[in-house]
């Protein structure tokens, strides 16, 4: 498949276990928050979103926690499953910018 | 099915000659981008439209054109394509603007190559 970066931070995980993936922000102004998915070949797809009124949101064996004390998000994936090999991006925007501000991604490799 | 549709997904060019990516959602979306994506660099934004006629830069519009005349359609053009335009772009919609609907809807991607 094609690469979406060169020396992406990586985490590997056993199939099964829970992965936690960060990502850091630097805008105190943000106020959204997004994941998104991005298989090997294919354009990324929207995971889960939370607002800076929340500190935690959940989906389906996903969850964003995020930290606005010390700008920090966190995507926590509850067993891990082969198909959730990807690289997943953090994006941000504050208030009326019409802008998303993406991160750099990471790439996570389950293991059978 | 909901889709966004690129083409063409693979292209290899020579600097200067002009080519079109075309794009289209079928979602009725009013807001529409496009990205490119390279190695280190993440997504970065090349332009987008908020509505039909409606279109604005995004970081790096520098080289590329865009046209917004129905909904459903937002072409990106490069009038004379050079070599540091070679990436993987992506076509993204979205029903309204980001942040109150959250989630965009990508594209597979173009992978284009300049010579």
């Amino acid at each position: 498949g094609e690469s979406v970066g060169l020396h992406l931070p990586t985490l590997s995980v056993q199939e099964g276990d829970n992965s936690i993936i960060n990502c850091a922000y630097s805008n105190s102004a943000s106020d959204y928050f997004i994941w998104y998915k991005q298989e090997s070949g294919k354009g990324p797809q929207f995971i889960i979103d939370i607002r800076s009124n929340m500190d935690k949101r959940q989906g389906q064996r996903v969850t964003v926690l995020l930290n606005k004390t010390v700008k920090h998000l966190s995507l926590q994936i509850a067993a891990t499953q082969p198909g959730d090999s990807a690289v997943y991006f953090c994006a941000e925007k504050a208030g009326n910018n019409r802008k998303l501000i993406w991160g750099l991604g990471t790439s996570l490799a389950v293991n059978p | 099915e909901a889709q966004v549709t690129q083409n063409p997904r693979y292209l290899i060019t020579v600097t200067g000659k002009k080519l079109t990516v075309t794009c289209s959602q079928n979602m009725n979306h009013e807001y529409m981008s496009w990205y490119r994506q390279d190695p280190g660099l993440g997504l970065r934004q090349i332009y987008y439209s908020m509505n039909v006629e409606v279109t604005d830069k995004g970081d790096v519009p520098e080289g590329y054109k865009v046209s917004r005349k129905e909904k459903r359609n937002f072409p990106l053009i490069l009038e004379s394509p050079s070599p540091n335009q070679t990436s993987l772009y992506f076509c993204a919609s979205s029903f309204s603007q980001i942040g109150d609907t959250g989630e965009l809807f990508f594209g597979e991607g173009s992978r284009l190559t300049v010579l």
